[in-house]
């Protein structure tokens, strides 16, 4: 079945550490997301790539980066100067070149330790 | 800049009862296009409706309907005879039009459905 794969779904982080989220798909499509989700704040978009190396800021990029090698693999680093990173991170894709609906991974919980 | 409001926190039912959820977007695009989507307990999102702003026309798909009124910015959310499985947290999102060739959605901050048995 075609879909978007997040791992791991838990993840801890250390102080000071750098830590990766993956998020591989298999529809084929073109774009893709990260958005951070916190409890009663909504969806809030990090990063976001239309093609394959390219990528753009979203509205809370800073202490976050991200790579696009390749159409299937968008995955997000969480770096040390993200002071507040706990949440939960969904990746979505999305395909077609018009307004189309957005697939969702099942999320990452990240938590510091 | 778009926006979209969910004034609703949280919604606790009792199951079969009619449930509305609200959705208030601003946007000074013509064009545009909104969505709701349901985040069950396991977290991934999953796509329920999709409706672009030239089209007016309520739609009901089972027990669910959705009222769409430009008048006044508004796409609401309606569960006819809510189940337990109806519980979960409801976003509506707002997407114009493509923004450096890329369609960027923007969220509501989502309503909470607790439907008791």
């Amino acid at each position: 079945d075609g879909g978007i794969t997040q791992s791991p779904k838990y993840l801890f982080r250390k102080e000071g550490q750098n830590v990766t989220l993956s998020c591989e798909q298999n529809l084929n499509h073109d774009a893709m997301y990260w958005y951070r989700q916190d409890p009663g704040q909504g969806l809030r978009l990090i990063y976001y790539s239309q093609i394959v190396n390219d990528f753009q800021k979203g509205d809370i990029a800073e202490g976050y980066s991200v790579s696009r090698e390749k159409k299937e693999s968008f995955p997000l680093t969480v770096t040390s100067a993200q002071k507040n990173p706990t949440a939960f991170y969904l990746c979505a894709s999305r395909g077609g070149r018009t307004n189309e609906k957005l697939f969702f991974g099942s999320g990452t919980q990240l938590s510091v330790l | 800049a778009q926006k979209v409001t969910q004034a609703q926190t949280e919604i606790s039912v009792v199951e079969k009862e009619d449930v509305t959820l609200d959705c208030v977007y601003e946007t000074r695009d013509t064009t545009y296009y909104l969505f709701w989507y349901k985040q069950p307990p396991s977290g991934e999102l999953v796509f329920l409706i999709r409706r672009n702003s030239f089209d007016e026309q309520n739609e009901i798909s089972g027990r669910y309907s959705w009222n769409f009124q430009k008048s006044t910015s508004s796409f609401n959310f309606t569960i006819t005879a809510s189940q337990v499985v109806d519980s979960a947290v409801y976003f509506c999102a707002l997407s114009e039009a493509p923004r450096g060739g890329s369609y960027i959605p923007t969220f509501g901050r989502g309503t909470s459905l607790i439907v008791h048995p």
